[in-house]
């Protein structure tokens, strides 16, 4: 079984300033990553798959980047909205086609 | 509008039953893998199961393996979650979840998976 860690978890980060969330699998997934945002009380939306290819509608200040085991999710310029947790995903190629979710990464206001 | 609605959640005593529904509408619902995800309160996201656009393929998290059972029915739009031998740790916000599909173009190809479409969750309580 692969096993996500993100780090930390709670960043706390002032509006308009870079946020930088990190995400480690416990063995190699390649590009099978995803970023996903979760506000309270709301589903989580989709920011990044493949690692790296932001999703439908995301803004251009989110980014993601790595391969392999080590990951990151990069917000510029942090706006209020972005104030949430975010949750990396892995998935297995198959057989089985499952996925893993890391424990979250809280981004806090400073 | 693409969207997803779960139904079905509620309070069960342990070692109960219930069937949630995940109904599907603005798109092909048939085309796509679809997955239960949930949350307990307070904690992170756990993938639950999964089921492959024709039923042939289902997929669950050791955890709830031989008492939950995803199953679909296209002609109606339809995902299902039967959960039996229901536990403490089972409570959660449930939600149904869209398997979305991006071609990997460069070697050695393949796809990206993931979700991109959720439904707002039902809440299963598990409690006597």
């Amino acid at each position: 079984e692969i096993v996500m860690t993100q780090s930390p978890a709670t960043l706390s980060v002032s509006p308009g300033e870079r946020a930088t969330l990190s995400c480690r699998a416990s063995q190699s997934v390649s590009s099978n990553l995803a970023w996903y945002q979760q506000k309270p009380g709301q589903a989580p939306r989709l920011l990044i798959y493949g690692a790296s290819t932001r999703a439908t509608g995301i803004p251009a200040r989110f980014s993601g980047s790595g391969s392999g085991t080590e990951f990151t999710l990069t917000i510029s310029s942090l706006q209020s909205e972005d104030f949430a947790v975010y949750y990396c995903q892995q998935y297995n190629n198959w057989p089985p086609k499952m996925y893993t979710f890391g424990q979250g990464t809280k981004l806090e206001i400073k | 509008e693409v969207q997803l609605v779960e139904s079905g959640g509620g309070l069960v005593q342990p070692g109960g039953s219930l069937r949630l529904s995940c109904a599907a509408s603005g798109f092909t619902f048939s085309s796509y893998w679809m997955s239960w995800v949930r949350q307990a309160p307070g904690k992170g996201l756990e993938w639950v199961a999964n089921i492959k656009q024709d039923g042939s393929e289902k997929y669950y998290v050791d955890s709830v393996k031989g008492r939950f059972t995803i199953s679909r029915d296209n002609a109606k739009n339809s995902l299902y979650l039967q959960m039996n031998s229901l536990r403490a740790e089972d409570t959660a916000v449930y939600y149904c979840a869209r398997e979305g599909s991006t071609m990997i173009v460069v070697p050695p190809g393949g796809y990206y998976y993931y979700m991109d479409v959720w439904g707002k969750g039902t809440t299963v309580t598990v409690s006597s």
